[in-house]
């Protein structure tokens, strides 16, 4: 059972280039989401999902989409990047969007722009 | 959203028990308290969760007070790899639309 997979591991941007960070999860779980964290500000909540077809915003969503075609995939894009947006990416599932449900995270992704 | 409050940092022998405390004063009726813990270099990872009872798992144990004010996640025997960062959230019963927000958590220095 792979779990969360996000990849690339480590990705090096210039500033104004877009990409895609991957996420898939291999345990039909609905809910998804996506944090950054950065030194000293704990993770904070990009943008979730709590099904196919449907996202809505998290705490800081400025900079990067989102799209739910399937349940298992949830792509965090980045369509400018910006030497702000330097940081580590977690992606997250859980079964449902129910507060007894465990979450389970990627590994992260370090992005840096330059 | 209700809030959890944690102290910074703590340090502890290796082999000794660990108590990390949390307070959320404001928590609602269907708030989850969730447990996880960031090793370094990795996500982070589930160590435990409880509604109103104490808890057991073969990680830890949470002990919640009885007004769920605050709770104690306790490590019985701490080992080198028990060191990281171990937030403390809370989780409404159905959260919907609501945000999930971790906070810097606690990190924890194991001494041999």
């Amino acid at each position: 059972n792979a779990g969360v997979t996000q990849t690339p591991k480590f990705q090096v941007l210039k500033t104004g280039q877009s990409m895609t960070l991957q996420c898939a999860q291999d345990m039909n779980h609905e809910y998804m989401s996506w944090y950054r964290q950065d030194p000293g500000m704990g993770l904070r909540l990009i943008h979730y999902s709590v099904g196919a077809g449907i996202t809505d915003q998290g705490e800081v969503p400025n900079g990067y989409n989102v799209s739910r075609s399937t349940t298992e995939d949830f792509p965090l894009r980045l369509l400018s990047a910006a030497p702000s947006q330097t940081s580590v990416y977690f992606c997250a599932s859980s079964y449902s969007n129910r507060g007894h449900e465990k979450l389970f995270f990627g590994s992260g992704t370090q992005l840096s722009v330059l | 959203d209700a809030k959890t409050t944690q102290p910074n940092s703590m340090e502890s022998n290796e082999e000794e028990p660990v108590h990390l405390p949390c307070n959320h004063s404001t928590i609602s009726g269907t708030d989850y308290i969730h447990w996880y813990r960031q090793l370094p270099s990795q996500g982070p990872e589930y160590v435990i969760h409880g509604l109103t009872s104490n808890v057991n798992n073969r990680m830890a144990s949470l002990a919640i007070a009885e007004d769920r004010k605050s709770s104690t996640l306790i490590l019985h025997r701490a080992t080198l790899r028990d060191a990281a960062v171990y937030y403390c959230i809370l989780i409404k019963s159905n959260f919907g639309n609501e945000k999930l927000t971790f906070g810097t958590g606690t990190r924890l220095t194991i001494i041999p």
